[in-house]
């Protein structure tokens, strides 16, 4: 299995612009997870879904960011407009649910400039 | 809520010691997960070990062992025989009951293994 994918590796953009961040999640999991990791904040989950319908997006920091699952091999992370606090690297977790472990992407770093 | 907390930025040890890191959590529930995941600089997740609230026996993964205390909310890991490929950012992270898979993170401990 080629594990959780992300796409872009990297992103600069700038600021007030669009930025989408995409991940496929392993096949056959039906959890996914957005993280952001900054320097300040540490490793935050941003929103979790549970075969493909939002279950907590309680850490998504405002309206600005918008996640969506259309399939289950596919979501997308969407900051608009973008800004320079949202610099930071976001992860995708896929897992099979109940009590197991979460599978990270590589991760995608998003600098807006 | 609960809290994760890694009170140790930063760690190093010698190439062939043993190492201990520190976590702490706090938590009112019963049922959960303990996991310690580690960054190497390829920024990749890496799950090193985890640990069910309800066994009592401490998880143990080759060189990777923990010391789960529940009554004092503790998850230390160690690595014994430390390889420099150790070198990374070691998370501590708790996942509770009911929660999907959710993951609290503590802040990371950097450890530098030395040649």
């Amino acid at each position: 299995d080629a594990g959780v994918i992300q796409s872009p590796r990297h992103e600069v953009t700038e600021m007030g612009q669009e930025v989408t961040l995409r991940c496929k999640p392993i096949s056959g999991h039906n959890s996914l997870f957005w993280y952001r990791q900054t320097m300040m904040r540490g490793l935050e989950l941003l929103i979790y879904f549970n075969n493909n319908v939002p279950i907590d997006d309680s850490g998504m920091p405002e309206d600005r960011f918008s996640a969506k699952m259309p399939n289950a091999s596919f979501s997308t992370l969407k900051i608009q407009p973008s800004e320079p606090r949202d610099s930071a690297v976001y992860f995708c977790a896929s897992s099979v649910g109940g009590w197991t472990e979460a599978f990270f992407g590589q991760g995608t770093r998003l600098t807006v400039v | 809520a609960q809290t994760v907390t890694q009170s140790q930025p930063e760690m190093s040890v010698q190439e062939a010691e043993t190492v201990t890191l520190s976590c702490t959590y706090d938590t009112s529930e019963n049922n959960y997960y303990l996991f310690w995941y580690k960054q190497p600089p390829s920024r990749q997740m890496i799950l090193v070990i985890r640990q069910e609230a309800y066994k009592q026996q401490n998880a143990t993964e080759n060189r990777f062992s923990v010391n789960f205390q529940k009554a004092a909310k503790s998850f230390s890991l160690k690595i014994s025989d430390s390889q420099l490929g150790d070198t990374a950012m070691y998370f501590c992270a708790f996942m509770r009951n009911n929660a999907g898979n959710m993951l609290t993170f503590g802040g990371g401990t950097r450890l530098m293994v030395k040649p």
